[in-house]
């Protein structure tokens, strides 16, 4: 059984950087079958998927358009966990994020972190 | 705006059926990209529901099915309960963005 466990500062200054982490039990973050997707909720909104990190020989990002210019992605497989950096961030980047599992991205997000609400205040 | 379009809720007695529909485009759902739902309960998070537009995952009752035509999908829920009320999201993948999208989601009451 997959389990994503979510760490990360619930209070950021705008213009700063949000840094999250995922660490995943029960399989491998550099699974060549595996991809770990970020994924956030504004409040009352719904869903937004911000990118994607995954592992074929080597490490590959694929970043959603609305977010590419300020967000970037990392592994450490001895820790087995995922982060997600997002900068320069405004109070429309306050929302709870999720780290979530999915093979492909034509394929579901089977496994999803807890979440972890960030809110962007001075 | 969501790229996928859900009705904002939908609402209907216990025991009765409901329906929630997800509209596309030539770009996502019209394009034959598979459809997957999740259902989210207060508080937590989004759970999978149906994968590849009508499959679901163990554990999920057979009370949920889903379905895929054209440029739009559809989720149904039969002999609702009052634990279903959830907020329910469409998500597939869009071509035009190179990514995944998700629908604006649909907030089920239970009269």
């Amino acid at each position: 059984q997959v389990q994503l466990q979510q760490s990360g500062p619930g209070l950021v200054k705008p213009s700063q950087t949000i840094s999250l982490t995922c660490v995943v039990s029960g399989d491998s973050v550099s699974s060549t079958s595996a991809g770990w997707s970020w994924i956030r909720q504004a409040p009352s909104r719904g869903l937004e998927w911000l990118g994607r990190t995954y592992f074929r020989s080597k490490w590959y990002n694929d970043y959603a358009v609305s977010v590419n210019s300020r967000i970037s992605f990392s592994a450490d497989t001895s820790k087995n966990q995922i982060s997600l950096q997002l900068n320069s961030v405004t109070p429309e980047d306050t929302a709870v994020y999720y780290c979530a599992r999915g093979t492909t991205l034509f394929t579901p997000f089977d496994s999803w972190g807890q979440g972890t609400l960030v809110t962007v205040s001075s | 705006q969501s790229v996928l379009t859900q009705p904002p809720s939908v609402s209907a007695a216990p025991g009765q059926r409901v329906t929630i529909s997800c509209t596309g485009s030539s770009s996502n759902i019209g394009a034959g990209y598979n459809v997957h739902w999740y259902q989210q309960l207060p508080g937590t998070a989004p759970k999978l529901l149906i994968y590849t537009n009508s499959n679901r995952p163990s554990g999920v009752p057979d009370r949920f099915s889903g379905s895929k035509s054209g440029t739009s999908a559809s989720l149904a829920i039969t002999g609702l309960q009052a634990d279903d009320e959830a907020d329910y999201y469409c998500q597939t993948y869009d071509r035009s963005l190179s990514g995944s999208v998700f629908g604006g989601g649909t907030k089920v009451t239970v009269l």
